[in-house]
């Protein structure tokens, strides 16, 4: 099983632009989240989705827009990026309502650089 | 804003000694759940503590929870090499949505 897919890895961006990272799971897990993890802060919690066609937001959504495009794929989307949004992001996953509770399963991460 | 604080920021032993790593927040809680991160990788999950327990083993690893207190605490026990990571707790609060302390970085030297 591949459980949790980030694409892309690595991306640097310049002020402005914008992109979209990828996250797909095939554990037909019901909920999807998106973090993003800045030294000495943690992982703070961006947009979630309980389950295929809501989304909701989370500690930090300003500046990001999410669609949950079916069960499988939840994507995070940068309209116009700004170097406070340097960060690594992590896609996650879980089962809530199962009896591991709400246990993530983690992405690699994507690394991505706003100069 | 933060649930979790992990103490200490940072800790380093030598491989065979036992580990222990704090976790201190703010609301009532589900559970607790710790995680390992591995330098440039995601997070994996370790272990799950309910509100309703005080103790639980996994391996090497043993986790207590004081709800008085608002306190965890994650004990790794004869340290490899293997071991070194940063360690973060997570706490369930509301609408199922986990929030992840700060962590705990532990380099085990051989």
């Amino acid at each position: 099983n591949a459980g949790v897919t980030q694409t892309p890895k690595f991306q640097v961006l310049k002020t402005g632009q914008s992109m979209t990272l990828q996250c797909a799971q095939d554990m037909n897990h019901n909920s999807m989240y998106w973090y993003r993890q800045d030294p000495g802060m943690g992982l703070r919690l961006i947009y979630y989705s309980a389950s295929e066609g809501t989304t909701d937001k989370g500690e930090v959504p300003n500046g990001y827009n999410v669609s949950r495009l079916n069960k499988r794929e939840f994507s995070l989307r940068l309209e116009s990026a700004a170097p406070s949004q340097t960060s690594v992001y992590f896609c996650a996953s879980s089962d809530v309502g199962a009896p591991g509770a709400n246990v993530l399963t983690f992405g690699a991460g994507s690394r991505l650089t706003v100069l | 804003s933060q649930q979790g604080e992990e103490d200490p920021q940072a800790l380093s032993i030598q491989e065979g000694e036992n580990a222990t790593m704090n976790c201190s927040y703010k609301t009532s809680i589900n559970n607790l759940q710790w995680y390992r991160q591995n330098s440039g990788r995601g997070l994996v999950h370790l272990i799950l503590i309910r509100s309703n327990e005080r103790e639980k083993h996994s391996g090497r690893l043993r986790v207590t929870l004081d709800t008085s207190k608002k306190s965890s605490s994650l004990l790794i026990t004869a340290s490899r090499a293997a071991d070194t990571a940063s360690y973060f707790c997570a706490t369930d609060g509301t609408a199922s949505k986990l929030t992840f302390g700060t962590g705990t970085r532990l380099q085990v030297t051989l």
